[in-house]
């Protein structure tokens, strides 16, 4: 079945450490997307990659990093810059072909700071 | 700068009891708008795309529909299975390509 995975399902930080949450698709979609979601409020972009080997800061990129080196991977990085790093993280891909923009996502990452 | 409203924030329905969740945008030049779907510590589940004003669309209960400034999510005779958190999220022709701008969201729960 095609779609995409997210791991790890839960993730603890130490204070200062840098963490990775891995995003991968087998749905052969060109865009990939990483939003953060805190309790009572909308999702919110991190970063975009609309096609390999580039992307796009989003709305809170400050303190995340990322990188596209594959089609089917858009792995994510929380700094130890980013102070609030507790949330729920959602990465999501989009079919850039024609006028879609409907977003696939993943089931997600918790992260919590020890 | 575009802007998505939903309200209400929360809603407790009987089940059999229908209602409509309202989702407000303020954008400069509609894309698209979105409903999703969201199950407790679940990603989005895409429900419905629209795309101009007077659309319509349904699926099983729900049904959605858009005008100039504002989609409804109509729930007709929901059952309990239907308590999630409803998204609304719109494109818009003041940002990129693919980067949505997302409503807080209605959470919905309906009672047997």
């Amino acid at each position: 079945d095609g779609g995409i995975t997210q791991s790890p399902k839960y993730l603890f930080r130490k204070e200062g450490q840098n963490v990775t949450l891995s995003c991968e698709q087998n749905l052969n979609h060109d865009a990939m997307y990483w939003y953060r979601q805190d309790p009572g409020q909308g999702l919110r972009l991190i970063y975009y990659s609309q096609i390999v080997n580039d992307f796009q800061k989003g709305d809170i990129a400050e303190g995340y990093s990322v990188s596209r080196e594959k089609k089917e991977s858009f792995p994510l990085t929380v700094t130890s810059a980013q102070k609030n790093p507790t949330a729920f993280y959602l990465c999501a891909s989009s079919d850039s072909r024609g006028n879609n923009e409907k977003l696939f996502f993943g089931s997600g990452t918790q992260l919590s700071v020890l | 700068e575009d802007q998505v409203t939903q309200s209400p924030e929360a809603l407790r329905l009987q089940e059999g009891e229908s209602s409509s969740l309202n989702c407000s945008y303020t954008v400069s030049g509609l894309r698209g708008l979105f409903w999703y779907r969201q199950d407790p510590g679940k990603g989005p589940e895409f429900l419905f795309t629209l795309y101009s004003a007077g659309e319509e669309k349904e699926k099983e209960r729900l049904k959605a529909t858009l005008t100039k400034k504002e989609s409804f999510l109509h729930i007709t005779a929901p059952k309990p299975e239907d308590s999630a958190t409803y998204l609304c999220a719109v494109g818009a022709g003041g940002t990129s390509y693919g980067k949505l701008t997302f409503g807080q969201g209605t959470i919905l729960t309906v009672h047997p």
